[in-house]
């Protein structure tokens, strides 16, 4: 299957930092990413599509001006968690889906897991 | 999407068939039935999809019942490495929708 591949696997920072994620669709074009967050033996939930040359939809209570997503090419796009806190720290994972797929199987990266200090 | 409601968890010897159940009672007419799975610490992995014909592929085979309100992903012979939490997901198809997670089953694999 098409791989999804996600930068870093995992990191560390301090509380009040900001923090980059980057995922990358390596053998084919996405024009839709999804950016997913999971806590500690929960489900994944949906934070935001990312739509490529295009503003980021949120859903319900995830907040646009903390996770900023920018999708400028058809195979990356990238979460930065502004000023971090502890409660931050979960497991983001990324997943897309390729353009012109008429099935729209989704793939998704290995994750990234972020620890706030 | 419509919602699915599967069994949190379930066992299975390994070298014998996992049968997981899923029901998906208000599943609209386009709506195709998705499988994944999560390894501990991992990115889901597909794992099959269908609309009303069962499927079959080099992991896994899914059955779908007659009226689409249920199906039954199957792993013919269970390894260990097949404990997973496993997601039926049911959506209409195209790279511009959304998948929604529910809470899954967790699946056990034992020797």
């Amino acid at each position: 299957g098409a791989v999804v591949s996600q930068h870093p696997s995992w990191v560390i920072c301090k509380s009040g930092t900001s923090v980059k994620i980057e995922c990358r669709s390596l053998d084919f074009q996405a024009t839709t990413m999804f950016w997913y967050r999971q806590f500690p033996k929960q489900s994944l939930m949906l934070m935001a599509t990312s739509n490529e040359g295009s503003k980021a939809t949120y859903e319900q209570g995830v907040e646009k001006d903390k996770f900023l997503i920018n999708h400028a090419s058809l195979t990356l796009s990238t979460l930065t968690v502004t000023s971090a806190h502890p409660e931050d720290s979960s497991f983001y994972i990324c997943s897309a889906s390729p353009a012109g797929g008429n099935t729209g199987e989704l793939f998704f990266g290995e994750g990234s897991r972020l620890t706030v200090l | 999407d419509a919602k699915t409601t599967q069994p949190p968890s379930m066992d299975c010897a390994e070298g014998r068939a996992a049968n997981l159940p899923c029901n998906h009672s208000t599943i609209s007419g386009n709506e195709y039935v998705y499988w994944y799975r999560q390894i501990h610490s991992q990115g889901p992995q597909y794992i099959i999809h269908g609309l009303k014909n069962n499927e079959t592929n080099e992991m896994a085979s899914l059955i779908i019942t007659e009226d689409r309100k249920s199906s039954t992903l199957i792993l013919p012979h269970a390894t260990l490495r097949d404990t997973a939490v496993y997601y039926c997901i049911v959506r209409v198809a195209g790279g511009g929708n959304k998948l929604t997670f529910g809470t899954g089953t967790q699946l056990k694999v034992e020797l």
